[in-house]
């Protein structure tokens, strides 16, 4: 199947920094990206979806300047954690489609804010 | 929107026995069901979908059948072995729609004993 390459896996950092996570689709264009935040026993919750060239789409209840999200080309799209703090500690991961009907995952960030 | 809703949350099977996963959505435009295994810290792997044109899949030991009238979809593991626990998500969408994200039901923790 499809190849969605995320990175990092993991990253700690401090409170009050910014942290950037990359969703590279890596054998298809995607025009369109998820990123989803899952804790811990829990469903993937869709925090927005990125499209390429243009504004993202963020669910009702995700903040617009807290998770920043870049869709700049066809292969890559960015979330940002702007000024992170211990409660946005979660595993983020980010999909893609890359045929009709089929979604492809990252690996998934796990984020720790200290 | 689509809902979908997915039982057991848990569910604990002996090894050799068969486990059986059920989802339902709301939405009848919904045209294309997978299913996610999902190990714990890793992302969430496709392992068998269905589409709306069909009422029944098999792929080995896991098979999925569709019911459109009901609007309930069955993920189905025959022979269950250590390595079949994981968390499993179901999902519903429209195909042909890149922009349109999957709904996934809130999961259901298998567990298969030894």
């Amino acid at each position: 199947g499809a190849v969605v390459s995320q990175h990092p896996s993991w990253v700690i950092c401090k409170s009050g920094t910014s942290v950037k996570i990359e969703c590279r689709s890596l054998d298809f264009q995607a025009t369109t990206m998820f990123w989803y935040r899952q804790f811990p026993k829990q469903s993937l919750m869709l925090m927005a979806t990125s499209n390429e060239g243009s504004k993202a789409t963020y669910e009702q209840g995700v903040e617009k300047d807290k998770f920043l999200i870049n869709h700049a080309s066809l292969t890559l799209s960015t979330l940002t954690v702007t000024s992170a703090h211990p409660e946005d500690s979660s595993f983020y991961i980010c999909s893609a489609r890359a045929v009709p009907g089929e979604l492809f995952f990252g690996e998934g960030s796990r984020l720790t804010v200290l | 929107g689509e809902n979908v809703e997915q039982h057991p949350s848990t569910l604990s099977v002996q090894e050799g026995d068969s486990a059986v996963i059920k989802c339902t959505y709301s939405d009848s435009a919904s045209n294309y069901f997978p299913w996610y295994k999902q190990e714990l810290g890793k992302r969430p792997q496709l392992i068998i979908d269905i589409r709306s044109n069909v009422g029944e899949k098999k792929d080995q030991r896991i098979a999925v059948t569709l019911n459109k009238t009901a609007k309930h979809f069955s993920l189905h593991i025959t022979e269950t072995q250590p390595e079949d626990s994981a968390v499993y998500f179901c999902a519903a969408t429209i195909t042909d729609n890149y922009g349109q994200n999957f709904v996934f039901g809130p999961g259901t923790r298998l567990s298969v004993l030894p």
